[in-house]
């Protein structure tokens, strides 16, 4: 019974290029959610997303960064010329719809850390 | 909008010594309150949870938590301490109304020494 999957757990990207970061949602699980956790700083949300919907976006950045919830495959978190600001560790959680019977929390894959040289 | 503060910071205690992590949100209506733990370069795990019903919850590895909804508070806490507990401490919250994202503290660093 896998949990969250994320993959790479750890990104190397040089300034300029694109970063890539994918998640997996436990079986069953529509609803992911992806957070930024900087050095010495808690977890900032930045997107929430069902299937084909992005529900609340209000923690990206307005620019570079993108995500996507496709009907077939993984969650992908995008940010496009990456800066070495954007270093951090990128957590991905799923959960059932929140607010149905049975709710009972997210569930947080592995991170994927991203340094930018 | 909701927030959730953790005061403390850093904390550092001796083992077997007592704790307790404050936790305070904003939010007025109807919360589930979670308590997430951080283990060095590992990803968070879930201490315990609250949705209703009685509120002192237990969770996992001795913590526990109350939920005081009068002073829309719940702290962290263990009697003691243990070495391995040694991690970051998250204090999350969700608005059951909207049923929209988590929003988490700034996290509590504790340290246990020997």
């Amino acid at each position: 019974n896998a949990g969250v999957m994320q993959n790479p757990r750890h990104l190397v990207r040089r300034r300029g290029q694109e970063a890539r970061l994918r998640c997996s949602p436990m079986k069953g699980h529509s609803h992911v959610y992806w957070y930024r956790q900087l050095p010495e700083e808690g977890l900032k949300f930045m997107v929430y997303l069902q299937k084909e919907n992005i529900i609340d976006e209000s923690g990206m950045p307005k620019e570079r960064f993108s995500a996507e919830f496709p009907k077939e495959g993984p969650s992908i978190l995008r940010i496009q010329q990456v800066v070495r600001g954007d270093s951090a560790a990128y957590f991905c959680a799923s959960s059932p719809h929140p607010g149905q019977a049975g709710f009972s929390g997210y569930t947080f894959g592995s991170g994927t850390r991203l340094t930018v040289v | 909008a909701q927030s959730v503060s953790q005061h403390n910071h850093h904390v550092i205690l001796s083992e077997a010594a007592s704790l307790e992590l404050g936790c305070n949100y904003s939010y007025g209506g109807t919360v589930n309150l979670f308590w997430y733990v951080q283990y060095p370069g590992q990803h968070l795990q879930l201490l315990l949870k609250y949705f209703s019903g009685d509120p002192l919850v237990k969770g996992i590895k001795g913590f526990e938590a109350e939920f005081i909804k009068s002073k829309f508070s719940f702290n962290l806490r263990k009697p003691s301490v243990q070495w391995s507990d040694t991690a970051e401490y998250f204090c999350a919250v969700i608005d059951t109304g909207t049923a929209s994202k988590l929003t988490f503290g700034t996290g509590t660093r504790l340290q246990v020494t020997l």
